[in-house]
């Protein structure tokens, strides 16, 4: 069973603009949902995270977006640069002390062209 | 801090062996877990590990297992190896207290021959 379902599978995006990657989840316990970036060869490397109580989290050029009762999020990334092109997944889990299962989507291919 | 680290970084083993990976967590983090990535599965959780104890389990036969040490380094084994084990096995750690987030290692590519 697929909990959190990431969309499109892949994506290419000119440099300087903005990619937009989604997830939407299905079991409603979940609250906290970070995002990761993976390079070829790497480990994925956490970007940003947000927990259900705010809507808009900003970090740098990259935002995530939430909305609880859609029960989706998104990733925004500005002023998308070549550097950015990796692999992105998103992640949901229950964070109740005792519990770090993650679980992920199934991973978007970003592509930044000149 | 020094970040994740996992050893061996590449292994290549034959069908019906067994393995044995290692992860040494962030200093100060106590909780452990592991994940196979494969391209058609993607990022499956394994287990996790907090203070030597496994406190949760993902949906794999009894061939996975693992142990976190006192120092919280964790191994983990697979035994009677299949070709569909060849993966990317991850580990991450985390307080385990419900603190910012789980940080990755590069991972220990495995492939079954």
């Amino acid at each position: 069973q697929q909990q959190v379902k990431q969309s499109p599978q892949s994506l290419i995006v000119q440099k300087g603009g903005i990619s937009i990657i989604n997830c939407a989840y299905e079991n409603t316990a979940f609250d906290y949902f970070p995002w990761y970036q993976q390079f070829p060869g790497k480990g994925p490397a956490l970007l940003i995270a947000i927990r259900p109580d705010v809507s808009e989290k900003k970090e740098g050029r990259f935002t995530i977006s939430f909305n609880k009762s859609a029960k989706q999020f998104s990733l925004h990334i500005m002023d998308s640069q070549p550097g950015d092109s990796a692999t992105y997944f998103c992640a949901a889990s229950i964070s109740n002390f005792g519990n770090e299962k993650l679980t992920f989507g199934t991973g978007t291919r970003l592509t930044i062209i000149p | 801090k020094a970040g994740v680290t996992q050893t061996p970084r590449y292994l290549i083993k034959t069908r019906g062996q067994q393995v044995t990976l290692s992860c040494s967590p962030i200093s100060g983090h106590r909780s452990v877990s592991w994940y196979q990535q494969t391209p058609g599965q993607g990022l499956q959780f394994l287990f996790e590990y907090f203070s030597e104890t496994q406190r949760n389990k993902g949906n794999f036969p009894g061939r996975f297992s693992g142990r976190q040490f006192s120092n919280s380094r964790s191994e983990m084994n697979v035994s009677t190896l299949e070709l569909g084990d060849s993966a990317l096995y991850l580990c991450a750690s985390s307080s385990g207290t419900g603190g910012p987030g789980q940080y990755f290692g590069p991972g220990t590519r495995l492939t079954v021959t």
